[in-house]
């Protein structure tokens, strides 16, 4: 079964810190890669994608990838109490379906 | 701009009754379409997808059915609501299988 794996948090870091959220995939024939914010009682917005091994800046955010390590991480500059919210690592499979990890909830502490 | 309504926000339904939630996307032609559900503090599950009008396919076995009846509308229904199918569910939308997907409102079900 594919999977995609996060730690549930909370990660608490203080305002004006990177905030590094983690997320691992099994399945090697993973194409493209997706974080999602999502506020309490809100639906998930998208934030950030990548496709290619490397890095990829946008904003305050950059996300990450590892193919051989089978990682994605995300890392939020200068953090914000407004970044306060649940990190959704989503990871599309050979067969273009979305998988989902339960999310990374993170609080910026003022 | 493209963008997704979905409706009703909230919706408190009795076991055993029919359920209709219906998502429209504005802006774009021919979009693929999603029905997800969240269960609480749970990942997103797949529930169906849509290339094309009238075609739908399922993702897991379940109490549930999915429409799609024009080329941006979406439908998820039920003959029959079980406490199992509370959540909260959430319409999306990509232009093409390999693009990101974005995502509706959502409507959170609850069943008594």
């Amino acid at each position: 079964q594919k999977e995609v794996e996060q730690n549930s948090g909370p990660l608490s870091v203080p305002e004006g810190a990177i905030a590094s959220l983690n997320c691992t995939y099994s399945d090697r024939g993973s194409q493209s890669f997706f974080w999602y914010r999502q506020y309490s009682g809100k639906s998930p917005e998208l934030i950030m994608f990548i496709y290619s091994n490397g890095d990829k800046e946008d904003g305050r955010f950059t996300a990450q990838l590892n193919k051989a390590s089978q990682y994605v991480s995300l890392l939020i500059r200068d953090s914000q109490p407004s970044d306060s919210a649940t990190y959704l690592c989503a990871v599309m499979d050979s067969s273009y379906k979305l998988i989902f990890g339960s999310g990374t909830r993170l609080l910026v502490r003022p | 701009s493209q963008t997704i309504h979905q409706w009703p926000a909230t919706l408190v339904q009795p076991v055993g009754s029919p359920l209709s939630l219906e998502c429209t996307v504005e802006g774009t032609s021919n979009p693929n379409l999603y029905w997800y559900r969240q269960a609480a503090g749970r990942g997103l599950q797949l529930l169906f997808y849509s290339v094309g009008i009238g075609q739908i396919s399922s993702e897991v076995p379940q109490n549930l059915s999915a429409s799609r009846p024009q080329d941006r509308q979406f439908i998820l229904s039920s003959k029959k609501l079980l406490l199992s199918d509370s959540g909260f569910y959430l319409c999306a939308w990509s232009l093409r299988s390999n693009q990101p997907q974005h995502f509706g409102d959502g409507t959170r079900l609850s069943i008594l």
